[in-house]
């Protein structure tokens, strides 16, 4: 069983249109988050949601908006695509513990985006 | 001059050779990540420690919180060891991540 799964793996698409990339987690974890990883294989925190509540909000363009439905899903949905956003994006989920602490994270596979 | 780190940014080992990852931070933290990249891009994470030393087969992993210090050492190195090694510290529920350390290990 995958624990974190994310889809699409590739995404093809042209700028100025709106895509959006999936991630379920099936650990029960309570936290989830989105990084981005550069052609630098940078990675970078986006977002971070814990139990369905927003909670870290990088400079990100708002263009990006994290959606999480209920506990197990944390969507991204990309308005108006431009060039610079071609990137690997991860999800990953985590179990938060007294209050300060957190399990070791889990990622999904990644969805590498192409913005032509 | 990024949060976190990593040293050195490329290193080629004979397979059998002891392996030694470094990763200084400049915040405090409340723990420390291991992760692995492989080339097929998934990531998987080796460790979490706030303190001391863990180990995992042939993995080990060091803090020293007073120096803000961490390493990962990988004993008897073996080629399907070459990945991207990335270590990422944790303060609340963000992480900042290093560069990473491109590992190869020819046979």
């Amino acid at each position: 069983d995958t624990a974190v799964s994310q889809t699409p793996k590739y995404l093809v698409t042209q700028m100025g249109n709106d895509k959006s990339i999936k991630c379920e987690q099936n650990l029960g974890h309570d936290t989830m988050y989105w990084y981005k990883q550069d052609s630098k294989k940078f990675l970078k925190i986006m977002f971070s949601y814990n139990n369905k509540e927003l909670i870290i909000n990088e400079t990100v363009p708002n263009r990006f908006s994290p959606k999480s439905p209920d506990k197990a899903h944390l969507n991204l949905h990309i308005n108006s695509l431009e060039l610079g956003d071609s990137a690997v994006y991860f999800c990953a989920s985590s179990r938060e513990y007294e209050q300060r602490n957190h399990s070791p994270l889990h990622f999904g596979n990644g969805t590498r985006l192409t913005v032509t | 001059k990024n949060e976190v780190e990593q040293s050195p940014q490329n290193l080629t080992a004979q397979e059998g050779e002891f392996i030694t990852i470094n990763c200084s931070y400049s915040v405090g933290i409340s723990a420390l990540h291991w992760l692995q990249q492989h080339p097929g891009g998934g990531i998987v994470s080796l460790f979490m420690l706030s303190s001391g030393k863990k180990k995992h087969g042939r993995l080990i992993a060091t803090i020293n919180i007073q120096e803000k210090h961490s390493s990962l050492h990988i004993t008897a190195s073996h080629p399907r060891d070459s990945a991207v090694y990335i270590c990422a510290a944790r303060r609340g529920s963000r992480l900042t991540f290093g560069e990473g350390t491109q590992l190869t290990v020819n046979p």
